[in-house]
């Protein structure tokens, strides 16, 4: 996955313990994005930047938060864990300038594994 | 709502037995389709985009099509290298894409 890489690839936490997960880039991308991929419900988006400070919300944020102190760097945080956030994450990053451009494209980094006992 | 479906959810061939596999929608606004590839343990793969009705892109033994409600990604011929989930996903006027759940597809020699 050139250009993207997540950390830690894969992690085992206890239930009411933080957990960050990182996500670094070296396109320079403007848009970068947290998703996470369950058995039966596909890639669900939990929150994307557009920017250094600018982050919005997803479709399954409840329970994360997320900070770009940086261009390169995108955090997604899980303050308290529960096991219902145990999943693989995966981080995308995109250039997003505008429709029908190919730079719409997401690049997928190769994803962080979460379990949450 | 936008939702986009993919069908069947699994599906198995035997090596040189071609299929299709379908992404239906419902989005206002498509700004764009994308197919990935997603091997086992790994991040989706980008394969194609198509951006409006009739357009159709192809790759080795894969070709997608899109019409105003759907796209279908034809496999020629497949191999056992083919082995993968294809996920599909729509760009519509927001900031995300939506994807669907993926099918998954097992060629046997």
């Amino acid at each position: 996955d050139a250009g993207i890489t997540q950390s830690p690839r894969h992690k085992v936490t206890e239930t009411g313990t933080p957990v960050t997960l990182r996500c670094h880039q070296t396109e320079n991308h403007r848009y970068m994005y947290w998703y996470r991929q369950d058995p039966g419900h596909g890639l669900r988006l939990i929150h994307y930047s557009y920017g250094v400070k600018d982050t919005d919300k997803g479709e399954v944020s409840d329970g994360y938060s997320v900070s770009r102190s940086k261009t390169e760097d995108f955090l997604l945080t899980l303050e308290s864990a529960t096991s219902s956030q145990t999943s693989v994450y995966f981080c995308a990053i995109s250039a997003r300038q505008g429709a029908n451009s190919g730079a719409n494209v997401l690049t997928f980094g190769a994803g962080s594994r979460l379990t949450v006992l | 709502e936008d939702q986009v479906t993919q069908s069947p959810e699994a599906l198995r061939l035997q090596e040189g037995e071609s299929s299709s596999l379908n992404c239906s929608y419902t989005v206002s606004g498509l700004r764009g389709l994308f197919w990935y590839r997603q091997d086992p343990g790994k991040g989706p793969e980008f394969l194609f985009t198509l951006y409006s009705a009739g357009e159709e892109k192809e790759k080795e033994r894969l070709k997608a099509t899109l019409t105003k409600k759907e796209s279908f990604l034809h496999i020629t011929a497949p191999k056992p290298e083919d082995s993968a989930t294809y996920l599909c996903a729509v760009d519509r006027a927001g900031t995300a894409l939506i994807f669907g759940k993926g099918t998954t597809l097992s060629v046997s020699s």
